[in-house]
């Protein structure tokens, strides 16, 4: 199986903090990643695909980057609607693995 | 619009079965696979299986290979996941989710399941 490792597991910002989150593969993937948003309660919302790819409609201070084993998902200017947990998955094989998560809180 | 609609909550003893249902909507249902994901309290996202709703091909997680069945129903556009022989430790919100050629784009709102004698 491939292991997903996603860091930090949890971060505290400011908003308008660039964040970073980072995650891992335990082999090569290509771009076959996405990106997701989860607040408490609800379900996860994807942001990312393909490694790089905006979801249409989200805005566009996420990015995404990286190929094969590192991929990086971004936050230029952290806004308050962005507190909330992100996961990444991914899609190269199966069974498909998630990270662990990382919860963005507010400083 | 897609739409992914889930059945409602379900309170199960240990030992017993559950069926969650996944209806959906705004798309042609034969041409993307379902997966579903699981999330126990205050934990992260599981991923416990696929099924094309084309061909009723299934992948399992080793995990619930077993225990699990996952089916679909194209005349109603519905998924379905049955999970037998429950625990505490299957507490959670069961999701249901699309998979496209990018992988899992829309998700259901979620179903939760607890087990409680």
């Amino acid at each position: 199986d491939i292991q997903m490792t996603q860091s930090p597991s949890s971060l505290s910002a400011s908003v308008g903090d660039r964040v970073t989150i980072t995650c891992r593969a335990s082999q090569g993937i290509g771009s076959d990643l996405g990106w997701y948003q989860q607040k408490p309660g609800k379900a996860p919302k994807r942001l990312i695909y393909g490694a790089s790819t905006l979801q249409s409609g989200v805005p566009s201070r996420f990015s995404g980057s990286g190929s094969g084993t590192e991929f990086t998902l971004t936050i230029s200017s952290l806004q308050p609607e962005d507190f909330a947990t992100y996961y990444c998955l991914q899609h190269n094989s199966y069974p498909r693995t998630f990270g662990q998560g990382t919860k963005v809180e507010i400083k | 619009q897609v739409q992914l609609v889930q059945s409602g909550p379900e309170v199960k003893k240990p030992g017993a079965s559950v069926k969650v249902s996944c209806k959906a909507s705004g798309y042609i249902f034969s041409t993307h696979g379902i997966s579903w994901v699981r999330q126990a309290p205050g934990q992260g996202l599981e991923w416990m299986g696929w099924i094309s709703a084309y061909n009723g091909h299934t992948d399992y997680a080793q995990k619930f290979q077993g225990r699990v069945t996952m089916t679909t129903d194209t005349s109603t556009s519905t998924a379905y996941m049955e999970l037998r022989t429950l625990s505490s430790d299957d507490t959670a919100v069961y999701y249901c989710s699309r998979v496209g050629s990018w992988g899992v784009d829309y998700w259901g709102q979620g179903t939760l399941v607890t087990v409680s004698s």
